[in-house]
């Protein structure tokens, strides 16, 4: 099984300033790299596929990048909206798939 | 436009069983897998397993095989899954979501989500 390391488990930023989320894969996934946003209470929601696809309806400022086994979610320009739980989840052996635990962003 | 509706919370005792539902709509049921991740209290994202809703194939995490069953019933556009053998360390929080691509990796991608089924594994 791909083991999904996210880092840091918390991050401390001010709203305005930008973001730097790290997700690392135990062994290359290609670019079959996801990330999800969770607010408290609600379902996961689909930011970037395919490592830096951005889903439908996502704002510009979300940015994903990388490819094998070192991925990087950067939030340009924090909203207030935009503090909550990040998830990456790899697919490369899909429709089997792991997620990593997880990365609270939180406002400083 | 495109919503799964869970069925609600259940609370079941050690070793009984559950089976949560997921009624789709606003697309072709058919068209697109479904796939199952759970989140404990307080913790991450687990990938539970996904169904093929076109021709009911299945891929269960390797921790649940044995205890996890997922199928379709076409006629009512309803996605199950069900749980065996529950343990106190099942008590989570069950969502169901929706294939964003109808083939290839976009098949394992939550495109949209249902609003999650809490289910309490006490004694």
């Amino acid at each position: 099984e791909i083991v999904m390391t996210q880092s840091p488990a918390t991050l401390s930023v001010s709203p305005g300033e930008r973001a730097t989320l790290s997700c690392r894969a135990s062994q290359s996934v290609s670019s079959n790299l996801a990330w999800y946003q969770q607010k408290p209470g609600q379902a996961p929601r689909l930011l970037i596929y395919g490592a830096s696809t951005r889903a439908t309806g996502i704002p510009a400022r979300f940015s994903g990048s990388g490819s094998g086994t070192e991925f990087t979610l950067t939030i340009s320009s924090l909203q207030s909206e935009d503090f909550a739980v990040y998830y990456c989840q790899q697919y490369n052996n899909w429709p089997r798939s792991t997620f990593g635990q997880g990365t609270r962003l939180e406002i400083k | 436009q495109v919503q799964l509706v869970q069925s609600g919370a259940e609370v079941k005792k050690p070793g009984a069983s559950v089976k949560v539902s997921c009624k789709a709509s606003g697309y072709t049921f058919t068209s697109y897998g479904i796939s199952w991740v759970r989140q404990a209290p307080g913790q991450g994202l687990e990938w539970m397993g996904w169904i093929s809703a076109y021709n009911g194939n299945t891929n269960y995490a390797q921790k649940l095989q044995g205890r996890v069953t997922m199928t379709t019933d076409t006629s009512t556009s309803t996605a199950y899954m069900e749980l065996r053998s529950l343990r106190s360390d099942d008590t989570a929080v069950y969502y169901c979501a929706r294939a964003l691509g109808v083939r290839g990796s976009s098949s394992s991608l939550g495109g949209y989500w249902g609003q999650g089924t809490l289910v309490t594994v006490s004694s």
